[in-house]
């Protein structure tokens, strides 16, 4: 299971934190990421973390700006996000990602998703 | 625009068969990279249908079957049933982008 929490309503320049809190798998085993979707819109992939926590990809959109990270002796997921912009509002998933070593990322067990609005 | 093109849009009756095409480049899909479908109700999370261009997850019906062929991938849909009213999306992996892709997202109405 998978549960992410940390949405809400963060002002442009803003930071935001979202956790991602896993249970019934052996976390430190799996890659993880974060998928948002703008509201009315489609699926977007942000980030990836290896499971380790040593290899870490960006969407070009977040580059630079967001940060995902792993706790594994909590099993725990985050992304923190700096000067956040009106386009980063959405909801935010966390996913368990097969496939890592062939390069096949898919997720067959997903969060169920906290909303970031940013807006003053 | 996404990176994977999708049609925004495609339905048939029930008991129909309809396709979902998902174009890419060489980058991604004509690299050899594999493709992944999922299917998204209204406020729900996605649920993956087909992994590795035509594996079916345990508990998925095999009215879902995938293809992959050159730079592209389709997902077939059987026996249409009005529960299958949905947005499909594809993912792949791009190496020019060094991370995953999804497709824009195509909607099944079921007519």
């Amino acid at each position: 299971q998978l549960l992410e929490s940390g949405g809400g309503l963060v002002q442009p320049g803003g930071s935001l934190r979202l956790s991602c809190a896993a249970s019934g798998f052996t976390f430190s085993s799996y890659a993880m990421s974060w998928v948002r979707q703008a509201p009315g819109k489609g699926l977007e992939w942000v980030s990836a973390i290896s499971n380790s926590g040593g290899t870490t990809y960006y969407a070009d959109s977040v580059k630079g700006r967001f940060t995902i990270s792993r706790d594994n002796s909590n099993n725990t997921l985050y992304l923190q996000g700096n000067s956040v912009r009106g386009e980063d509002t959405a909801v935010y998933y966390c996913a368990k990602v097969s496939g890592w070593h062939s390069v096949s990322w898919y997720s067959q067990e997903w969060g169920q998703g906290t909303l970031v609005t940013v807006s003053s | 625009q996404s990176v994977l093109t999708q049609p925004p849009s495609v339905s048939g009756a029930p008991g129909q068969r309809v396709t979902i095409s998902c174009t890419g480049s060489s980058s991604n899909i004509g690299a050899g990279y594999n493709v992944h479908w999922y299917q998204q109700l209204p406020g729900t999370a996605p649920k993956l249908l087909i992994y590795g261009n035509i594996n079916r997850p345990s508990g998925v019906p095999d009215r879902f079957s995938g293809s992959k062929s050159g730079t592209s991938a389709s997902l077939a849909i059987t026996g249409l049933q009005a529960e299958d009213e949905a947005d499909y999306y594809c993912q792949s992996y791009d190496s020019s982008l060094s991370g995953s892709v999804f497709g824009g997202g195509t909607k099944l109405t079921v007519l």
